[in-house]
Formats: structure tokens, sequence, C-alpha cells
């Protein structure tokens, strides 16, 4: 079974902190890996995606990836009251269709004012 | 531009009858997705469709039929619902495969509860 794991948290900084959210990965053949934010009772939304070693940085946003190590991270500096949300991890993955998401069961972050 | 729509908002249905999840979306992706959220479990993905024609199962497909007849639409089936299916039912669609870092967009969703 491909599996995507998250710590589910809560994890809590305080504002202007720096949160980092962790993700590993079972399948060797994932190619891309994503996040998404989701607020309660609300649709999640893309933050980034990455599929290259290394850092990728879009404004306060740096996610992380490590392929030899099967592990994705995100970022967040200068955390925000309105950061506050879950966080969710997704890795491709091969089915017999093509190309999908798994994702994980997500982090939920909050940032205390 | 509405995107991608789901329906019906929110369901309660007797266990043993038939029900149909619809999403449409407007942006002519080519990929279509259904998953279920449930507290503690995050997104799982039931099944999805790369293509117009073509559909692969997810995660946990039992229980679940889908049918991609055309571009837009993308309709769940439950053919005998059960309570293990009361569960909140996300849409997504992408203009093509994940690998290529497409974007899946995320309909509002449709809370179904079965007693």
């Amino acid at each position: 079974q491909k599996e995507v794991e998250q710590n589910s948290g809560p994890l809590s900084v305080p504002e202007g902190a720096i949160a980092s959210l962790n993700c590993t990965y079972s399948d060797r053949g994932s190619q891309s890996f994503f996040w998404y934010r989701q607020y309660s009772g609300k649709s999640p939304e893309l933050i980034m995606f990455i599929y290259s070693n290394g850092d990728k940085e879009d404004g306060r946003f740096t996610a992380q990836l490590n392929k030899a190590s099967q592990y994705v991270s995100l970022l967040i500096r200068d955390s925000q009251p309105s950061d506050s949300a879950t966080y969710l991890c997704a890795a491709t993955t091969r089915g017999q269709a093509g190309t999908a998401l798994i994702f994980g069961k997500g982090t939920t972050l909050s940032v205390s004012s | 531009i509405a995107g991608i729509t789901q329906a019906p908002t929110s369901q309660i249905l007797a266990a043993g009858r038939r029900m149909t999840l619809r999403c449409t979306q407007d942006m002519r992706h080519n990929a279509m997705y259904w998953y279920r959220q449930d507290l503690g479990l995050g997104l799982r993905l039931i099944h999805y469709s790369n293509t117009a024609g073509t559909t692969g199962k997810g995660e946990v497909p039992d229980g679940y039929s889908v049918s991609r007849a055309n571009t837009d639409d993308f309709p769940l089936t439950l053919a005998s619902a059960v309570p293990s299916q009361t569960s909140v039912y996300f849409c997504a669609s992408s203009d093509g495969a994940p690998e290529g870092g497409n974007e899946q967009f995320f309909g509002p969703g449709t809370r179904l509860t079965v007693l």
C-alpha cells in the first residue's frame, strides 16, 4: 500500500515564528509532491509543488525535497494567525489509468497571536 | 466562471439506497478525481479519470463507481449505500496529470450521511 505519512499535530507556533511541516512517502516512483492548505469546513487549495531535490521558495513558503530519504517538508516563515489550517502533503503515484495523487492525513497548524 | 460544482451540497440517505453525486467543471480540464475525507483519515482517492472515456481505481474504490462520458462531468455512484460511506466527498479537476505539476482544483464538497 503506497502511503504518505504526516504528523497529525497540532503544531502550535507563535506569530512570527517559522513553522516546519514534514512528510514522508513510501513510493520511490513518486515524481512530484504537493502541499495543500485546507481551512476548516473549506476545500483544499494548492500552496506549492516541488519535483526536484532541494529547496523551492515562494514568498513566505519554502518546500524542500529529498528523494533519497523520501522526505518532503514545508517551511512557513513569519507565521501569521491566518496560516492556521490543516496542511496536506501529496505525492504522485502511478495507477492503472495513469498518475494520481495520494494524500497524507494532514498536519494541523495553529499560529497564536 | 463557476469552476467546479458539486451537487447536492448535503444529503441524508437511508442505507441500501442508490445515490449519485454530481460533479461538473467548466475549465475543460482533462483529469478529474473523487476523494472522500473523514476525520483523522485525510483525503483518500476513490476513483480518477485522466481523460474522457478512461477511469481508474484509487485507494478506496469498493462500493463506488464512476463514468466519464465527456470532459466536463464525472458522476460518482453509490450503488447501495452503507453507513461507512458517511463522509465529505470532494471532486477535483486538473488540466493534466499531477506529475507535470498540474494543480488540482477542488469543488465545495458534498456532505453525505448514510443512516
